[in-house]
Formats: C-alpha cells, sequence, structure tokens
C-alpha cells in the first residue's frame, strides 16, 4: 500500500513569491492534515480537509490556504512568501476526520525563502 | 504559550540501557496523547498512544505512563537500540478544541550509542 505522498521535496523560493504544495493521501483515506515544522516552534497544525471541507484550523495568517480535491488529493498555498515561512511543510493522511492514532505523515516539503 | 513541552532537547543513553523521554502539557482539556518517532528526511511515524482515562499503555519494548495529576507524560524505552536514535515527538488532541487534530512539543532527539 502506497503511503503519503508530498511533491516537490524541496523547494526554494523569494521573499514575496507564492508556492502551491501538493499531498496525496493513502489510498482510502478522506482526511487531510497538513503542518508545518520549525526549529523554533516544532510542529504546529496548519489545517485538516476532510471530503473536500476544511474542518479545522491552526493559527496561521490568511497567507496560508488549502484545498482538498475529490480524489482526497490537497494543496496548500502560502501567498506572499516570508523569510519566516521557512520550514518542513507536512502532510498526514487518515480515514476519518480526528482519527489522530491512525495519522499517516508523508516525508515533508523542505521549503526554503531567501 | 506552549501547551505541549519537552523540556529535554536531547538525550543520550547507552544501548541496552533504558530510555526515558518527559513531556508536561497545561490543557486539562487533552484527552489523548501520542508519541511519534522522527527519522532525518522522514514524515515522524505514530509509535504508541494512551487515552486520558488510561495511566500505562504497553506495546512491546515501549511503555508510555500518564501522570493526569500532575499533566504529564513520559516514554520509557527498554531496551534501548542504535535503531532508536531518531527525534520522539509527544503531542496531544485536544478534542473539540479549536486548535486543530494535534498539538505537538517540539521534539526530544535521542541517540543510543553501541
Amino acid at each position: 500500500k502506497a503511503g503519503v505522498t508530498q511533491t516537490p521535496r524541496y523547494l526554494i523560493k523569494t521573499r514575496g513569491q507564492q508556492v502551491t504544495l501538493s499531498c496525496s493521501p493513502i489510498s482510502g483515506h478522506r482526511s487531510v492534515s497538513w503542518y508545518q515544522q520549525t526549529p523554533g516552534q516544532g510542529l504546529q497544525f496548519l489545517f485538516e480537509y476532510f471530503s473536500e471541507t476544511q474542518r479545522n484550523k491552526g493559527n496561521f495568517p490568511g497567507r496560508f490556504s488549502g484545498r482538498q480535491f475529490s480524489n482526497s488529493r490537497s494543496e496548500m498555498n502560502v501567498s506572499t512568501l516570508e523569510l519566516g515561512d521557512s520550514a518542513l511543510y507536512l502532510c498526514a493522511s487518515s480515514r476519518t476526520s480526528g482519527s489522530v492514532n491512525e495519522q499517516f505523515f508523508g516525508p515533508g516539503t523542505r521549503l526554503t525563502v531567501l | 504559550d506552549q501547551q505541549v513541552k519537552q523540556n529535554s532537547p536531547s538525550l543520550s543513553v547507552q544501548e541496552g540501557r533504558i530510555s526515558i523521554l518527559n513531556c508536561d502539557y497545561t490543557n486539562s482539556m487533552f484527552d489523548y496523547f501520542l508519541w511519534y518517532k522522527k527519522y532525518p528526511a522522514e514524515g515522524p511515524t505514530f509509535l504508541i498512544s494512551i487515552s486520558s482515562i488510561k495511566d500505562k499503555n504497553e506495546d512491546g519494548r515501549f511503555t508510555v505512563f500518564l501522570n493526569k495529576s500532575a499533566k504529564h507524560l513520559s516514554l520509557h524505552i527498554v531496551p534501548s537500540q542504535p535503531g532508536d536514535s531518531a527525534v520522539y515527538f509527544c503531542a496531544a488532541r485536544n478534542y473539540g478544541g479549536s486548535q486543530g487534530n494535534l498539538i505537538f512539543g517540539k521534539g526530544t532527539k535521542l541517540s543510543v550509542k553501541p
């Protein structure tokens, strides 16, 4: 069974640009959550999508947005990039919303903002 | 304000000995706690969990203890093996809360020396 895949794995952008990251969940999983990992703040929850609807949202500015498609694939977008957005962005999938003990993480996308 | 704290950024243990990783939390509404292990360039993988109605859960070499009155949990690894060397994250679920699925600590890097 294929795991959670994230593309691209590495990305370099400059301040002010925007970026779109993609996440393909495990087959049959309908919930996708996004997290940001930085050395200073650790892993922080961004948002969760379930059946194409945003179910939960963390404390991030509106520059961070996401969406989910009918095939459960999800994208997150960050507009007007800032240096502080440099981080590892992880997505995790689960069968249902809130199934945190059955949440599988992808390898992450390493975003560097110059 | 950090609701889940892992106060030891790193821990070094000899192979065969016990590793004890600690985690403190502040929110009494947390109902479920998890430990994740993360290797470099990979996403976190679920290790073990415990419900707030229990005080101990065991899975092979891994045992998690929960002390609700102290708002403290710990992960014991016995015996420790070099392959256990990784970053360990403690996470908590605030069921019905507005902060999303999971709140993570900043992680403890465990090094098991042969």
